[in-house]
């Protein structure tokens, strides 16, 4: 089993849709979570951080349920700009090592 | 302007032939990281360190070296690339010691080996 598992995609949504993803982790001494963004190859980029209170900016809310280790991510209201691949990862800092996993990413196409 | 920046941006070599990716950061960070990208697999850590002359393995850290003699600076050496290294690889740096928290990620360094 991965360390990190995402659902791979592609999410084809039209502009204005609402999308959500899904991330879980097998290890549950992992201690911090985050969302990336990348687009087309370039460097993955910090999306947002993932906290189990929640945490909002603008159209995103993540969100963190760690007894079911899982993390989410939710999009409102689609931008054709929001198109790109969402990397969720987990670093395992502590007594495991201070290891960084990312999961191998959802595809997101928004159309006009 | 803060930033990672890796040297070079693409490198086409040969089986066997030493080379070295450098990684530098302006940014005072404690923890540096290499990873590497294939389709399908996403990153994957091949080693962090998180300060200076501390480095330790990551997931994939078969056939790398590093080392970490200045803070800012975290090369990547390949001592006999080997085909299957041929990679999209990826340096990153964050404040915190332990890649706790934000990473920053350089512009990556295409690599392929014949």
């Amino acid at each position: 089993r991965k360390e990190v598992e995402q659902d791979p995609g592609p999410f084809n949504v039209p502009e204005g849709a609402t999308v959500a993803f899904n991330c879980t982790y097998s290890n549950s001494a992992s201690q911090s979570f985050f969302w990336y963004r990348q687009d087309c190859r370039k460097e993955p980029k910090l999306l947002m951080s993932v906290y189990s209170s929640g945490n909002e900016d603008g159209r995103f809310t993540a969100q963190l349920n760690r007894a079911s280790q899982y993390i989410s991510l939710l999009i409102r209201d689609s931008k054709l700009s929001d198109s790109a691949t969402y990397l969720c990862v987990v670093n395992m800092g502590g007594t495991g090592g201070f290891k960084t996993i990312f999961g191998a990413g959802t595809r997101l196409f928004v159309k006009a | 302007e803060a930033q990672v920046t890796q040297n070079p941006r693409y490198l086409i070599t040969v089986t066997g032939k030493k080379l070295t990716v450098t990684c530098s950061q302006n940014m005072n960070h404690e923890y540096m990281s290499w990873y590497r990208q294939d389709p399908g697999l996403g990153l994957r850590q091949i080693y962090y360190s998180m300060n200076v002359e501390v480095t330790d393995k990551g997931d994939v850290p078969e056939g790398y070296k590093v080392s970490r003699k200045e803070k800012r600076n975290f090369p990547l050496i390949l001592e006999s690339p080997s085909p299957n290294q041929t990679s999209l690889y990826f340096c990153a740096s964050s404040f915190s010691p332990g890649g706790t928290d934000t990473q920053y990620f350089g512009p990556g360094t295409r690599l392929t080996v014949l």
